[in-house]
């Protein structure tokens, strides 16, 4: 198993442009979740899903969407960068009836 | 309004020594409390929960004590390694399956 794999690991954007943050799981989890980390700040949930089809907001969801028509992948939209989401991208998933979360390895994302 | 707070930014221990990383909550409802492990360019790893009906959890080296009164747990590793020096987050696990993660703390461990 590969667990949760995410890409790219490193992308630099300019103002206004959009990118997507790919995630896929090969655990057959039902739970998917985004968050991001500021430096010095913990964990902050972005976007989750319960299942494919089913999405809702976290903690900081403005300036992200997300879809789930898989239950393997969450991608992560971003529609206009703004410099406040330079920051680093983590996509964790969790099985129903567990309650820790594994987490992929991480998109660091500059936005100038 | 941070739920979970680590009010240590950094650790430093001696190889062969205890450490003792903390954490304190607000929110009584939290039902599950886990320590995550980070290394720079890596994703947390999970190291160990405890329910909120315990006080209470071991495995190997490592050791959770919550104290609900006090809201507060700490994880405890001994002896703690060169290998442990890592980000420690402690998280609390809110409804809807959601966690609530603190800033994080440096533990460093000396040989």
């Amino acid at each position: 198993n590969a667990g949760v794999t995410q890409t790219p690991k490193f992308r630099i954007l300019k103002i206004g442009q959009s990118m997507t943050l790919q995630c896929t799981q090969d655990m057959n989890h039902n739970y998917m979740y985004w968050y991001r980390q500021d430096p010095g700040m913990g964990l902050k949930l972005i976007y989750y899903s319960v299942g494919a089809g089913i999405t809702d907001k976290g903690e900081v969801p403005n300036g992200y969407n997300v879809s789930r028509s898989t239950t393997e992948d969450f991608p992560l939209r971003l529609e206009l960068a703004a410099p406040s989401q330079t920051s680093v991208y983590f996509c964790a998933s969790k099985d129903r009836g567990m309650h820790e979360q594994f987490f992929g390895p991480g998109t660091r994302l500059t936005v100038l | 309004d941070q739920q979970v707070k680590q009010n240590s930014p950094s650790l430093s221990v001696q190889e062969g020594r205890i450490s003792i990383l903390n954490c304190d909550y607000t929110n009584s409802m939290f039902d599950y409390f886990l320590w995550y492990k980070k290394y720079p360019a890596e994703g947390p790893t999970f190291l160990i929960s405890i329910s909120s009906i315990k006080d209470k959890n071991e495995d190997g080296r490592f050791t959770v004590f919550l104290n609900k009164s006090a809201k507060h747990l700490s994880l405890h590793i001994v002896p703690s390694q060169p290998g442990d020096s890592a980000v420690y987050f402690c998280a609390a696990r809110s409804y809807g399956n959601k966690l609530v993660f603190g800033a994080g703390t440096i533990l460093r461990v000396k040989s």
